[in-house]
């Protein structure tokens, strides 16, 4: 696609249940992070990607949270145990790759979680 | 740890007014600073970066922003703005973890 993809654009659970939410990177980008916004709040830094292992994984809150890039394209980020607090947009961006771009360069439209 | 400061959480101006929306940093390592847009109902988009050389960065749409070392600082600018620059815009440092700050509503009044 031409641009950051990410499904579901809306999500709404239930406490307790497990998610996962996915972003497909723009095509041969090699860098991937996760973020996640609360109303009012700017992104929050949750993991990065530099192809298939996690570079950084400092921003994940807790256990309940974990991301894959298997093969260096497709991530997921999965929830176990969904908290009411979970709820947020979750974002994911991609860039070229180490060397080329430093930082998140483009962002897709979020994953709106709720859980009730 | 690294930090930024939006002072602003708003700001109005007139149409083809020039505005500056305001930005500190904090970094205990080499800073790279960035800008970031976000439209209404739109992705985050990157506006411009600072990794080295000139202080004095260039973004699109008419938008630049200055480094400054000694005040901590990355204040954005636009000489004149348009109905169209109504969005969120949000500082950020880091190097590959970067961070974000809270963000300037930036309100184009006609």
């Amino acid at each position: 696609g031409a641009g950051v993809s990410q499904t579901p654009s809306n999500k709404v659970t239930e406490k307790g249940k497990y998610v996962e939410l996915r972003c497909d990177p723009i095509s041969g980008h090699t860098a991937l992070y996760w973020y996640r916004q609360s109303l009012g709040q700017g992104p929050e830094f949750l993991i990065y990607f530099q192809g298939t292992g996690a570079a950084d994984d400092s921003g994940l809150p807790n256990d309940r949270f974990f991301a894959v890039r298997p093969e260096g394209s497709v991530s997921t980020l999965k929830i176990q145990r969904t908290e009411r607090g979970d709820s947020a947009v979750y974002l994911c961006a991609s860039s070229p790759g180490a060397g080329k771009t430093l930082g998140p360069a483009f962002f897709g439209q979020g994953t709106r979680l709720t859980v009730v | 740890a690294q930090s930024v400061t939006q002072l602003d959480s708003q700001v109005p101006v007139f149409e083809e007014a020039p505005v500056e929306l305001r930005c500190n940093y904090s970094s205990s390592v080499s800073v790279y600073l960035f800008w970031y847009v976000q439209y209404p109902n739109q992705g985050l988009q990157l506006l411009l970066k600072y990794l080295s050389g000139s202080t004095l960065v260039k973004g699109i749409n008419g938008f630049e922003a200055e480094f400054n070392k000694s005040q901590t600082s990355f204040h954005l600018r636009k000489p004149s703005v348009h109905i169209s620059d109504t969005a969120e815009y949000f500082c950020a440092v880091g190097y590959q973890k970067v961070t974000f700050g809270t963000g300037t509503k930036l309100q184009v009044i006609p």
